[in-house]
């Protein structure tokens, strides 16, 4: 069964760059059927999607966030990664990593990580 | 941009009966690319449906999708105590892929 596990410090300081990892196991991340995403939700409020990543580093942003975006990903360690940087109180959120693909090829977020709430506060 | 409304904010209904959720997008969402989430209290999403009316793996028939162009639904057709949550649509036809602001099910 495939599992994701979002990792980083739950608290940022305004201006600084929020940095997240999702160890990906029970799979691998270098499959050519899927994608992986970054996805949040700020408290109450509705889900925002950050961006995905394919196994060969092809990457897709949200326009409202390019600039201030870099998800990457490790192959050898089977992980992705996030960075957002010059963040504010607005990036308050439940941050959450998962998969774009179901086992059959077909679309949708199959399979997601438990998500971590991270604070921006000084 | 897409913008997904959901209607209603909240439906009242009681366990057994048939709950419809509304999805209407900005603009028609091509290749009927929407999808729609089941989240619980402190959990992460749960998908039920993509491409509009396909239940993903291990999805109960009781949910059902439809709809196409701007209009998209999600139909429970009796409810279990279980299904008592917020319910999300998606659209993934168009960069950026956006949300709804979700229809919480609450139990009348």
């Amino acid at each position: 069964q495939l599992q994701l596990q979002e990792s980083g410090p739950g608290l940022v300081k305004p201006s600084e760059t929020l940095s997240l990892t999702c160890t990906v196991s029970g799979g691998s991340i270098s499959s050519s059927s899927y994608y992986w995403g970054w996805i949040r939700q700020p408290p109450g409020k509705r889900l925002e999607w950050i961006g995905n990543i394919y196994y060969s580093g092809s990457t897709y942003y949200n326009p409202s966030l390019k600039s201030r975006v870099t998800i990457s990903v490790d192959t050898s360690k089977n992980q992705f990664s996030l960075r957002l940087s010059s963040v504010t109180a607005a990036d308050t959120a439940v941050y959450y990593c998962a998969r774009w693909g179901g086992d059959y090829g077909d679309y949708g977020f199959h399979y997601w990580g438990q998500g971590t709430l991270v604070t921006v506060s000084s | 941009e897409i913008v997904l409304t959901q209607s209603p904010g909240t439906l009242s209904l009681s366990p057994g009966e048939r709950a419809t959720l509304s999805c209407r997008a900005s603009q028609s969402v091509s290749s009927s690319y929407l999808a729609w989430y089941q989240q619980k209290p402190g959990q992460a999403p749960r998908l039920l449906i993509y491409d509009a009316s396909s239940r993903a793996t291990g999805i109960p028939d009781r949910f059902s999708g439809s709809g196409s162009g701007t209009d998209f639904t999600l139909t429970i057709s009796r409810l279990e105590p279980e299904d008592f949550a917020v319910y999300y649509c998606q659209q993934y036809s168009t960069s950026p892929w956006t949300f709804g602001q979700g229809t919480k099910v609450e139990i009348k």
